[in-house]
């Protein structure tokens, strides 16, 4: 069962801590993504990364910090430097060069209080 | 920097009429334009996209088209049903593998 899979569903972490979401993908995508949502919004960019041990910067990207050392592994850490942490966050990948198409997992909900 | 703009936030209608939602991009470079279906507290699911070089693509029940002078593109949801009922996004892009930009999105609600 090919997909994206996001871990956990729902997270809850005490201010100042950091915390880290899991994202994995089996569809050999070279391309993935993390986005965050917030209520009555639309999806914003954080980090992306279309190669392993590469990553860019999206519009959002201060207070948040990524890895890529695995195809199938892009984990997001949300450190205690980000303000507004609480917020719902999607993963996505799409195939890399030319695939426009992204794919999204089933996304965690974090809340940090 | 790419700004979506999202038409209407909101759009109710009866079972078996037609829906339409429309978005308008700023960057003439972007080049692909997705819509999303995201039903609560799940991932936003591809529906239906667009390259820059068609005007117009079926599938189905719904349609999207694209005006790339007015940079204007559209999704049309015909025989709309309740599961039909969701938050739907558009997207524009101008290069494979970078960000998609979001409009904020339309609540649809299909009611029987």
């Amino acid at each position: 069962d090919g997909g994206i899979t996001q871990s956990p569903k729902y997270l809850f972490r005490k201010e100042g801590q950091n915390v880290t979401l899991s994202c994995e993908q089996n569809l050999n995508h070279d391309a993935m993504y993390w986005y965050r949502q917030d209520p009555g919004q639309g999806l914003r960019l954080i980090y992306y990364s279309q190669i392993v041990n590469d990553f860019q910067k999206g519009d959002i990207a201060e207070g948040y910090s990524v890895s890529r050392e695995k195809k199938e592994s892009f984990p997001l850490t949300v450190t205690s430097a980000q303000k507004n942490p609480t917020a719902f966050y999607l993963c996505a990948s799409s195939g890399y060069p030319g695939g426009y198409e992204q794919y999204f997992g089933p996304g965690t909900r974090l809340t940090v209080t | 920097g790419e700004n979506v703009e999202q038409h209407p936030s909101t759009l109710s209608v009866q079972e078996g009429d037609s829906a339409v939602i429309k978005c308008t991009y700023s960057d003439s470079a972007s080049n692909y334009f997705p819509w999303y279906k995201q039903e609560l507290g799940k991932g936003p699911q591809l529906i239906i996209d667009i390259r820059s070089n068609v005007g117009e693509k079926k599938d189905q029940r719904i349609a999207v088209t694209l005006n790339k002078t007015a940079k204007h593109f559209s999704l049309h949801i015909t025989e709309t049903q309740p599961e039909d009922s969701a938050v739907y996004f558009c997207a524009a892009s101008r290069q494979a593998g970078t960000a998609l930009i979001f409009g904020k999105g339309t609540t649809l609600s299909v009611s029987s």
